[in-house]
């Protein structure tokens, strides 16, 4: 069965402390992965497309990562304005359905 | 303005009573999709459309109907309410039936629904 994990569920960070978010996924073909940050109350924003292991995307303090089961959201010297929940989707060959983990809660505190 | 608009944005009912939430997007997308939100469940796929003509129940159909008026347009509705479709609603949308690659999703604001 298709499948996408995210760790941690929650992380609190210091202002500064970089870290990573993992996604792991089981789909028997990938078209693609997608991040999202999604803040209280209000929909998903996309954040990066990934395709190909090895491939990697920037925007600002985040960048993401993909290898053939897994993909990283690297948080470089985060602000208290990272602050959301991060989720991770994937979209199996076919095109015809997403799957999406459970997020990560980030808390950056001052 | 919003590329996806979600109608109502909050709305509180009672069980048993017939709900439509609307969905409308400036994308000029093709694919439109319906998800519920739960704490701790995630995004869960209720129906998706890839035109005008096609509708696909997702993993959680049961208990919901859509209506795909025009490529812009796509409703979800709850036939006879009950309290555990107490969610978080969005709909999304995400490119056209010509594109190869990867479809990522562009999501609607949201539809808090309560229902008592």
């Amino acid at each position: 069965e298709d499948q996408v994990t995210q760790s941690p569920e929650a992380l609190r960070l210091q202002e500064g402390e970089s870290s990573s978010l993992n996604c792991s996924y089981t789909v028997s073909g990938l078209r693609g992965l997608f991040w999202y940050r999604q803040d209280p109350g209000k929909g998903p924003e996309f954040l990066f497309t990934l395709y190909s292991a090895g491939e990697e995307k920037e925007k600002e303090r985040l960048k993401a990562t993909l290898t053939k089961k897994e993909s990283f959201l690297h948080i470089t010297a985060p602000k208290p304005e990272d602050s959301a929940t991060y989720l991770c989707a994937v979209q199996e060959w076919s095109g015809n359905q997403f799957y999406f983990g459970t997020g990560t809660s980030l808390t950056v505190i001052p | 303005d919003a590329d996806v608009t979600q109608t109502p944005r909050n709305r509180i009912t009672k069980t048993g009573k017939r709900i439509m939430l609307e969905c409308s997007q400036t994308k000029g997308h093709d694919r439109m999709y319906w998800y519920r939100q739960d704490p701790g469940l995630g995004l869960r796929l209720i129906y998706y459309s890839f035109d005008v003509k096609d509708i696909n129940k997702g993993e959680i159909s049961d208990g919901y109907s859509v209506s795909r008026q025009a490529q812009a347009k796509f409703s979800l509705s709850l036939e006879s309410a009950i309290p555990n479709q107490t969610a978080l609603y969005f709909c999304a949308t995400s490119g056209n039936l010509r594109d190869r690659g990867p479809h990522e999703q562009f999501f609607g604001p949201g539809t808090r629904l309560t229902v008592l």
